[in-house]
């Protein structure tokens, strides 16, 4: 497709367990970037990539989570051991590169809600 | 004090009347200003993008930067109902790991009333 799309895009999961979130990028677009939007919270940075290599990783909240990126396309983003306060929206974006003048252009997220 | 502020509202209009959405920012660093529209459910859409100070036209939409002050605006002329979503804004900085991060306000819900 012509857009960032992303899978599932709803999860409901049991406290305890594992979950994994897919991001499909827009084709030809080396630069991806995970981030989570929880309500009133604004969005939050979590991970980018560039090709399949991530040299920022500073925004995973914890070591529970953790992402990578195959063919410089797809990428999954893994939350183990999942909490409650994980529920929230994550979001995908994806850019042409990593320059500063090149606008990140978002999928329709995956909602998370752990019981 | 937070990077971006942005007033959360809700903002509510009637249909038609013009609409102005701010952000005031702390970091000078900043050189790229975004707007994005989103819908309930649905991911952040690109609206406007500048680069530095200045004004940027685009039909109905007018983003406006003004660094000295760090602060930006998005103007919506002849609001319609269609319009109603949450409009973020965002700016670009550099973040020491490679790559140039974007800072998010948290956001302002903005509702047309026909």
């Amino acid at each position: 497709g012509a857009g960032v799309s992303q899978s599932p895009s709803n999860k409901v999961t049991e406290k305890g367990k594992d979950v994994e979130l897919r991001c499909d990028p827009i084709s030809g677009h080396t630069a991806l970037y995970w981030y989570r939007q929880s309500l009133g919270q604004g969005l939050e940075f979590l991970i980018y990539f560039q090709g399949n290599s991530a040299p920022d990783k500073s925004g995973l909240p914890s070591d529970r989570f953790s992402a990578e990126r195959t063919g410089g396309s797809v990428s999954t983003l893994t939350i183990q051991r999942t909490q409650q306060e994980d529920s929230a929206v994550y979001l995908c974006a994806s850019s042409p590169g990593i320059r500063e003048s090149q606008p990140q252009h978002f999928g329709d997220g995956t909602r998370l809600s752990i019981l | 004090q937070k990077e971006v502020e942005q007033d959360p509202g809700p903002l509510s209009v009637p249909e038609g009347a013009i609409v102005s959405l701010n952000c005031t920012y702390s970091n000078s660093a900043f050189q790229y200003f975004m707007w994005y529209r989103q819908y309930s459910r649905k991911g952040p859409e690109l609206l406007m993008y500048t680069y530095s100070s200045g004004n940027k036209e685009d039909g109905r939409f007018t983003a406006q930067v003004d660094k000295s002050s760090k602060y930006i605006s998005l103007f919506i002329r002849d609001s319609q109902p269609s319009d109603s979503a949450t409009y973020l804004c965002a700016m670009s900085g550099y973040s020491g790991a490679g790559s140039y991060q974007l800072t998010f306000g948290k956001g302002t819900k903005l509702s047309v009333i026909p």
